[in-house]
């Protein structure tokens, strides 16, 4: 059964470029949400998607950083113009639904550089 | 705003033996969910165990078993009969029950090892 997929799994970029990671969601899961590992860290959440309802993007921690979600599955968390500060492991989880005791399923998380 | 706070950075116990992991957090609901989450080296976060406020009991999973006490807003994680792969970072989390808070607030995590 296929889990939670998210690509690269590793990036490495300069400093000012644009990036973007991507999630796939495990199959019928409607809520979707963001997350960021810096190093030493716990993981702090960023944005998180409920079938067609707005998201919710209290946590993003600059207008540099943008996602979506296409169709209620695929999602892609966009940063511009990197900072180093934005090194960190990005984690991406999906759930049955987006309240309750219902699991957060994690992917493998892409780990990005920014030199 | 919520918080959930690991006070232990790193832990170690010895194979077969138990060890706790503590967790504390803050929270004005009366209503809400308790997680714990394994991340071994290949970053993917595994639920471990989860606890709903309303239910008194503590949740247990095999060798894992919580103390929660909801008075003191604890919620610590026991590990029995250790294992070597058992050594990971353990996280505590912490969801609402209702309206828009639907991710998890996590812990800065606590590092295990295990001694052979």
């Amino acid at each position: 059964g296929a889990g939670v997929s998210q690509s690269p799994s590793n990036k490495v970029t300069e400093k000012g470029k644009d990036v973007e990671l991507r999630c796939d969601p495990i199959s019928g899961h409607t809520a979707l949400y963001w997350y960021r590992q810096s190093l030493g860290q716990g993981l702090e959440f960023l944005i998180y998607f409920q079938g067609n309802s707005a998201p919710d993007k209290s946590g993003l921690p600059s207008d540099r950083f943008s996602a979506e979600r296409t169709g209620g599955s695929v999602s892609t968390l966009t940063i511009q113009r990197t900072q180093q500060e934005d090194s960190a492991v990005y984690l991406c989880a999906s759930s049955l639904v987006r309240v309750g005791d219902q699991p957060q399923h994690f992917g493998d998380g892409t780990r990005l550089s920014i030199l | 705003a919520q918080t959930v706070t690991q006070s232990q950075p790193e832990m170690s116990v010895q194979e077969a033996e138990t060890v706790t992991l503590s967790c504390t957090y803050d929270t004005s609901e009366s209503d809400y969910y308790l997680f714990w989450y394994k991340q071994p080296p290949s970053r993917q976060m595994i639920l471990v165990i989860r606890q709903e406020a309303y239910k008194q009991q503590n949740a247990t999973e095999n060798r894992f078993s919580v103390n929660f006490q909801k008075a003191a807003k604890s919620f610590s994680l026991k590990i029995s009969d250790s294992q070597l792969g058992d050594a990971a970072m353990y996280f505590c989390a912490y969801r609402g029950y209702g309206g828009s808070q639907g991710n998890l607030i996590f812990g800065k995590g606590t590092k295990l090892s295990v001694k052979p």
